[in-house]
C-alpha cells in the first residue's frame, strides 16, 4: 500500500526565510503526489500536484515541490515565508488512482 | 460554483443520540469522500463513493457509523448511537475522477459529543 511520511510535526521559520517541508513516499507504482494546505477552521485546499510530467511542480502562493525518484521524496519549498503561510500542510499520495493517503501533517509557524 | 457544502457547521449532542451530517458535492463530480480529523489520529478516510455507490468503507470505525449517497448531489454520514470519542471534525470532499484528481474539501462539521 502507498504511504507518505512527513518529517516534523512542527516547523518554525521567520518571515522572509526559506520554507522547507519534507515528505517521503512509499509506492509500488509511479505515484501521483499532492500537497494540501489547511488554514485554521477550514477544509484542505490543493497547493500543487505531481502527475508524472515535470519533476518540479509550481503551485499557488509561491510554493513549489520537486519529485525525486531516487530519494522517494516530494519536499515542499517556498523561498520567502509570509505570515499568511502559517497553516498546516499535508502531503498525500494517490492509491489506486481513486483515493488519497494523507500524511500526518506539518504545522508551519511563521514569526515576524 | 458554491463548492462543497456541509451542514451543520457545528453540532453538539449528548452521548447516545443520533447524529446526521450532510454533504452536497460539487456538481458533476463523480467521487465523494468522508474524512474524520482529530488531534490524535490526524486525517482519516472513512468511506468513499463513486457514482453514488460505496466503493471502500474500510475506514468506518464500527457499525455505529453509516453513510449513504441517495443521489449525485447529496450524502449523509450518520452516527447512532454517538459516543464522546466520536468528537472530531468531519470533512466531505468531492473529486471529478478519483484520487489522481484534485479533491475539493468542504468546510467541515465540528462534532462534539458530551
Amino acid at each position: 500500500a502507498q504511504s507518505v511520511t512527513q518529517l516534523g510535526s512542527h516547523v518554525s521559520v521567520s518571515e522572509g526565510a526559506l520554507v522547507l517541508l519534507r515528505c517521503n513516499y512509499s509506492s509500488s507504482v509511479p505515484p501521483y503526489l499532492f500537497w494540501y494546505v489547511q488554514y485554521p477552521n477550514q477544509g484542505l485546499q490543493l497547493l500543487l500536484k505531481y502527475t508524472s510530467a515535470a519533476t518540479l511542480v509550481k503551485g499557488i502562493n509561491g510554493f513549489e515541490a520537486e519529485f525525486k525518484k531516487s530519494e522517494t521524496s516530494f519536499h515542499l519549498t517556498k523561498p520567502s515565508a509570509h505570515m499568511s503561510d502559517a497553516a498546516e500542510y499535508f502531503c498525500a499520495v494517490s492509491e489506486g488512482f481513486q483515493k488519497l493517503v494523507f500524511g500526518t501533517g506539518t504545522r508551519l509557524l511563521v514569526s515576524p | 460554483d458554491a463548492g462543497v457544502i456541509q451542514s451543520p457547521r457545528h453540532e453538539v449532542t449528548e452521548m447516545g443520540q443520533e447524529v446526521t451530517l450532510r454533504c452536497k458535492p460539487i456538481s458533476g463530480h463523480d467521487y465523494l469522500f468522508w474524512y474524520r480529523q482529530t488531534m490524535m489520529r490526524g486525517l482519516e478516510l472513512l468511506i468513499y463513493f463513486n457514482n453514488n455507490v460505496p466503493i471502500d468503507d474500510s475506514g468506518m470505525p464500527e457499525d455505529r457509523f453509516s453513510a449513504k449517497m441517495p443521489n449525485a448531489s447529496f450524502s449523509t454520514l450518520k452516527i447512532q448511537p454517538s459516543e464522546p470519542r466520536d468528537s472530531a471534525v468531519y470533512f466531505c470532499a468531492s473529486s471529478l475522477e478519483g484520487g489522481a484528481y484534485e479533491q475539493y474539501f468542504g468546510p467541515g462539521t465540528r462534532l462534539t459529543v458530551t
